[in-house]
């Protein structure tokens, strides 16, 4: 089945600084990629996907970008903001009537 | 993006009663739903599939008869925690996909047994 490696778990930022968390997947079948936003006792947002016959997308300061061939994703958040600390989670989709499968999320700390 | 709406966001209850968590897609319709725990600083655990119509598909190690989960709308999911025990104390969360195959998160659940 598929696995999803996701790195670094956690990452302190400077304030307008940019972050960048990458994750890896297994299922080469896999064809969506989501990344979610958990902050504390909320359930996790949507902040932006990817498919993949696409290998970047942008949405302001947040873009993911994806290596089919290598089978990475990786989330960049430029300009960060004190409200962009949270924990996010990467994702991957194998296919419809599949199960998402998560990876063990990253820990942001924006920096005054 | 869709909304999924999950109620109640805290409860306490007491060890051996029940408690349902309710978990309603707004504005699409979700012939499938899924449902979270998550233990503290650790990622989502799926407990179960919630199907439409027909009964759940639950995964490895947990127990359908602790968890019950009903799925008698396009709009709504419920899952039981029967007679509850301080064990079952965790952050419980539902999922529901658009007509897109987008995932979107309920709040959550936190729900304390004492």
């Amino acid at each position: 089945g598929e696995n999803v490696e996701q790195h670094p778990s956690t990452l302190s930022v400077q304030e307008g600084d940019s972050a960048v968390i990458k994750c890896t997947y297994s299922d080469s079948a896999s064809n969506y990629f989501p990344w979610y936003k958990q902050e504390l006792g909320k359930g996790p947002q949507l902040i932006i996907d990817i498919r993949s016959n696409v290998g970047e997308k942008k949405d302001q300061r947040i873009a993911v970008t994806l290596n089919k061939t290598a089978k990475h994703f990786s989330l960049h958040i430029t300009e960060t903001q004190p409200e962009d600390s949270a924990v996010y989670f990467c994702a991957a989709f194998p296919g419809p009537g599949d199960k998402i499968i998560f990876g063990k999320g990253t820990r942001l700390h924006i920096l005054p | 993006g869709a909304v999924v709406s999950q109620h109640p966001s805290r409860v306490i209850c007491k060890s051996g009663t029940s408690v349902k968590i309710e978990c309603r897609s707004l504005d699409f319709q979700a012939t499938t739903m899924f449902w979270y725990r998550q233990f503290p600083k650790q990622s989502l655990m799926l407990m179960a599939t919630s199907n439409e119509g027909s009964k759940a598909t639950y995964e490895q190690g947990v127990e359908k008869d602790k968890f019950l989960i009903n799925h008698a709308s396009l709009t709504l999911s419920t899952l039981t925690v029967t007679s509850a025990h301080p064990e079952d104390s965790s952050f419980y969360i539902c999922s529901a996909r658009d007509p897109s195959e987008k995932a979107f998160f309920g709040q959550g659940t936190r729900l304390t047994v004492v």
